[in-house]
């Protein structure tokens, strides 16, 4: 079943603005990731971000996470249109019991138009 | 991380028939994981494959439908049996590595069922 809730579920802009994007989900986790597709292809992790940190960076990345309400954005700066992909944010639960597996959401289509 | 190579990339298959779905990841690996993603849907977990272990299949997945082999820490197979078009998907296989990191994704396997 789902885990995470993306928001919007496409967007569009033009290159150089921000892209944001939110998730929610409804359990505990050990940490959140995010991921790109690109067309259909294979995913690939971007960042994590553990339970314990509110927010993370990586180049044009930024990422923030509030458990107290279960929710986490993902900010692209100075996008490109190299940046146009599915984006998907996953929980990890932990390794005990069957929390070892990642759960998606729903994911947001991002489009940078040049 | 781990580099994973997922066989074919593409196929268009006959309905009834099978398809099988080869990963070789060039490091050992204790879990495999399995995903299915659903035209514009987003990824479905579809059974966790251990070396020397029967797979674990999630709610809605079955062997005898998504028979899993894993032979050793490096190569897994899925094969989607009896093949009907509700079966075009992409396939993905994945692995990780405790909780630090993230996990790395097969290219997938577009799967088309005519």
């Amino acid at each position: 079943s789902q885990q995470g809730e993306e928001d919007p579920q496409a967007l569009s802009i033009q290159e150089g603005e921000n892209a944001t994007m939110n998730c929610s989900y409804k359990t505990s986790i050990n940490n959140l990731q995010w991921y790109r597709q690109n067309s259909g292809r294979g995913l690939v992790h971007l960042i994590l971000i553990r339970s314990n940190e509110r927010e993370k960076h990586s180049g044009r990345l930024r990422v923030t996470l509030d458990t107290s309400k279960k929710s986490s954005s993902l900010l692209i700066t100075a996008s490109r249109a190299a940046d146009t992909a599915s984006y998907f944010c996953a929980t990890w639960g932990g390794s005990g019991g069957s929390n070892y597996k990642l759960t998606f959401g729903k994911g947001t289509l991002l489009t940078v138009n040049p | 991380s781990a580099v994973i190579s997922q066989k074919p990339s593409r196929d268009i298959c006959q309905r009834g028939t099978s398809l099988t779905i080869q990963c070789q990841v060039d490091s050992q690996v204790t879990m495999m994981f399995w995903y299915r993603q659903q035209p514009g849907q987003s990824l479905t977990l579809i059974a966790t494959a251990n070396q020397g272990s029967e797979a674990t299949y999630e709610s809605g997945f079955v062997i005898d439908k998504f028979p899993i082999s894993r032979p050793n820490l490096t190569f897994s197979t899925l094969t989607v049996s009896n093949l009907s078009p509700e079966d075009s998907s992409i396939y993905l296989c994945s692995v990780g590595r405790y909780e630090a990191y993230g996990y790395t994704f097969g290219s997938g396997t577009r799967l088309t069922v005519v």
